[in-house]
């Protein structure tokens, strides 16, 4: 069956430096790939879609990678600050929907 | 546009007893979804509408759960009778198809005792 692994349930990074977060996807290949940022309390917030013929995908100081070898895409915030701490949440398309993963839970130290 | 809209925000309620969930979903989107939110178990998908018809309910637990979509501008997501483990945030999301992405709403906060 279809699966969706984000690399760590949390990660801490020092204000300034560059987080990467990872998605793994296993037993298919989608044609493109959503990441998401939730806040607590909140509903997910859409970031960014990485279709599979783009190998990258920038947005400020977002950017995103799509490794259909791999089967991988990174989701990396370069110059991170406090307010980017969040969840931030990997989502595939399935058959007629989205696969959210669990998420990373980021937190960037002042 | 305000956004996706689910009403309540919070809803606690002893077992047995039903409980409906509100959700208008943004002008001139589509799909609509219901999803449910625990530690546990991450965002599960409920149930998904496309121009107010199910096309996917898979997700949905049990026969205690249904949900409908009377037209665009609305849908409920009913559990009856609600048990503990019901007990989650669900969220209402809506899109303009395809590879568009989902506008969330503010979800409601469940507590079943």
């Amino acid at each position: 069956s279809q699966k969706i692994e984000q690399n760590s349930e949390a990660l801490n990074i020092q204000e300034g430096k560059t987080a990467t977060l990872t998605c793994n996807y296993t037993n298919y290949s989608p044609a493109y790939l959503q990441w998401y940022r939730q806040d607590p309390g909140r509903g997910p917030v859409f970031l960014l879609l990485i279709r599979e013929n783009e190998k990258e995908k920038r947005k400020e100081r977002l950017k995103v990678t799509f490794d259909t070898t791999l089967k991988q895409s990174l989701f990396h915030i370069t110059a991170s600050q406090p307010a980017d701490s969040a969840t931030y949440l990997c989502a595939p398309p399935g058959a007629n929907n989205l696969f959210f993963g669990t998420g990373t839970r980021l937190t960037v130290i002042p | 546009d305000a956004g996706v809209i689910q009403s309540p925000r919070h809803e606690v309620t002893e077992m047995g007893q039903e409980v409906t969930l509100r959700c208008k979903p943004i002008s001139g989107h589509n799909s609509l979804f219901w999803y449910r939110q625990t530690m546990m178990r991450g965002l599960e998908l409920l149930i998904y509408f496309n121009n107010n018809v199910p096309i996917d309910d898979s997700g949905m637990p049990e026969d205690r759960f249904s949900a409908k979509m009377p037209n665009a501008s609305f849908s409920t997501l009913k559990i009856q009778p609600s048990e503990p483990r019901d007990s989650a945030v669900y969220f209402c999301a809506s899109s303009a198809g395809g590879s568009n992405e989902q506008f969330f709403g503010p979800g409601t906060r469940l507590t079943v005792l």
